[in-house]
């Protein structure tokens, strides 16, 4: 099993500020994906990144892949209400994706 | 309908019970999963299904058995499961072996009592 863990495991922010959480792990990923889950709803596909050291914009949210292809971030810039959510970051191995612990994102108005 | 559905929503059970989840996929996809989602931990591989022929079995409990008719229909029949078997139950979809990204039901909320 390959293990990727997330941080912080609860972030509590105000409407407006920058953000960022992380995706960490000693396993090398072939790629890997950023996923947002809203209460009582599955994960839903941010991203993927494939090669080491990318960078890949979504509007105001960043993702960066680590030269190592170990570790990414995500990086979310003003947040709004909207962001609101569980982030799970899943890295690619041979035929399965990997899931993080994720990451509680509440934005406050 | 477009996506992943999944029925029923929400599912209250008793532990003598059988009972049955369904997925459906309207993508053209060839891949189906399982997943276990409970608090405070990660997302649990439960099933994996290519083409209809299922591909990996991550350990899980026969009280929980998979069928796949056909590569749009995954079911997870379950009896005599436990409480601690209460967790969303997610069903997700890709394109393999290309694997981009999984497409994810809603889930189902199940809960043993």
């Amino acid at each position: 099993t390959q293990l990727l863990e997330q941080s912080p495991q609860f972030l509590s922010i105000q409407e407006g500020e920058n953000l960022t959480v992380y995706c960490n792990s000693s396993s090398v990923f072939s790629s890997l994906q950023w996923y947002r889950q809203e209460p009582g709803e599955g994960p839903v596909l941010l991203v993927t990144v494939v090669t080491g050291g990318e960078v890949k914009k979504l509007k105001r949210l960043t993702f960066q892949f680590g030269d190592a292809r170990k570790d990414s971030s995500l990086h979310i810039t003003a947040a709004q209400p909207g962001d609101t959510g569980l982030y799970l970051c899943a890295g690619g191995a041979g035929n399965q994706f990997y899931f993080g612990t994720g990451t509680s994102l509440t934005v406050i108005p | 309908e477009t996506g992943v559905t999944q029925t029923p929503r929400h599912l209250v059970m008793g532990m003598t019970n059988k009972k049955s989840l369904k997925c459906e996929q309207h993508l053209g996809h060839n891949a189906m999963y399982w997943y276990k989602q409970s608090a405070k931990k990660p997302l649990e591989l439960m099933f994996v299904y290519n083409f209809k022929e299922q591909t990996e079995n991550n350990s899980v409990p026969s009280r929980f058995s998979p069928e796949c008719p056909n590569s749009s229909h995954l079911f997870l029949h379950l009896h005599t499961l436990q409480p601690e078997d209460s967790a969303l139950y997610l069903c997700a979809s890709s394109q393999a072996p290309e694997g981009g990204g999984y497409t994810f039901g809603s889930g189902t909320r199940l809960t043993v009592v």
